[in-house]
């Protein structure tokens, strides 16, 4: 079974457009992520939730929203969707010693 | 703030080469550290992790020693394979909330037959 799974697996679109990404895990952790990775395969942190508390990277813009229905989702929502959010995006999830477990990623392409 | 600084690649090697790829680290109080491995067109695992000033982890052949005097956190292979080839990303955890892992840059590395 897998672990952390994200769908779409790859998202291309029209620039303006609004879209999201799903992650779940079945993992039983309290926390969940989502980075980035651009093109040079640097990644950045843009959200965690724990606990419904909320922490936000205060470089991303406030198209991204997360969301999150229950402590296995954490859904990735973007409005207005530029070039530069291209990009592959993880979700990742851990426990208190904050070993990331990562899914395959969703490679955003903004056209 | 926290910072890793890894070595820029490409690194290319030939096959049963050693590998040693450099990290260093910043960062208050003593956090614990990890690699990680990006296999082509997948997400990152886990490859190996230190929590304490002295401790090595290992993993797949891959060691790693927890260096505080140094700050470092460097990655060893005494014979690397061309299934080795992948993104190597040094990472630490210095525990200040949910605030998840800080990760150097990556580190491509490929292994020529």
């Amino acid at each position: 079974d897998t672990a952390v799974s994200q769908t779409p697996k790859y998202l291309v679109t029209q620039m303006g457009n609004d879209k999201s990404i799903k992650c779940e895990q079945n993992l039983g952790h309290d926390t969940m992520y989502w980075y980035k990775q651009d093109s040079k395969k640097f990644l950045k942190i843009m959200f965690s939730y724990n606990n419904k508390e909320l922490i936000i990277n205060e470089t991303v813009p406030n198209r991204f929203s997360p969301k999150s229905p229950d402590k296995a989702h954490l859904n990735l929502h973007i409005n207005s969707l530029e070039l530069g959010d291209s990009a592959v995006y993880f979700c990742a999830s851990s426990r208190v010693t904050r070993e990331l477990f990562f899914g395959e990623g969703s490679r955003l392409t903004v056209l | 703030g926290n910072s890793v600084t890894q070595m820029e690649g490409p690194v290319t090697l030939s096959e049963e080469a050693f590998l040693t790829i450099n990290c260093t680290y910043t960062a208050t109080g003593y956090p614990s550290l990890f690699w990680y491995v990006q296999y082509p067109g997948e997400g990152l695992q886990l490859l190996l992790k230190a929590t304490k000033a002295d401790d090595k982890g290992s993993n797949k052949g891959f060691e790693a020693t927890y260096r505080k005097e140094t700050t470092s956190f460097h990655l060893e292979k005494g014979s690397v394979q061309v299934s080795d080839s992948a993104v190597y990303f040094c990472a630490l955890d210095s525990g200040g909330g949910a605030d998840g892992l800080t990760f150097g840059k990556g580190t491509h590395l490929i292994i020529q037959p």
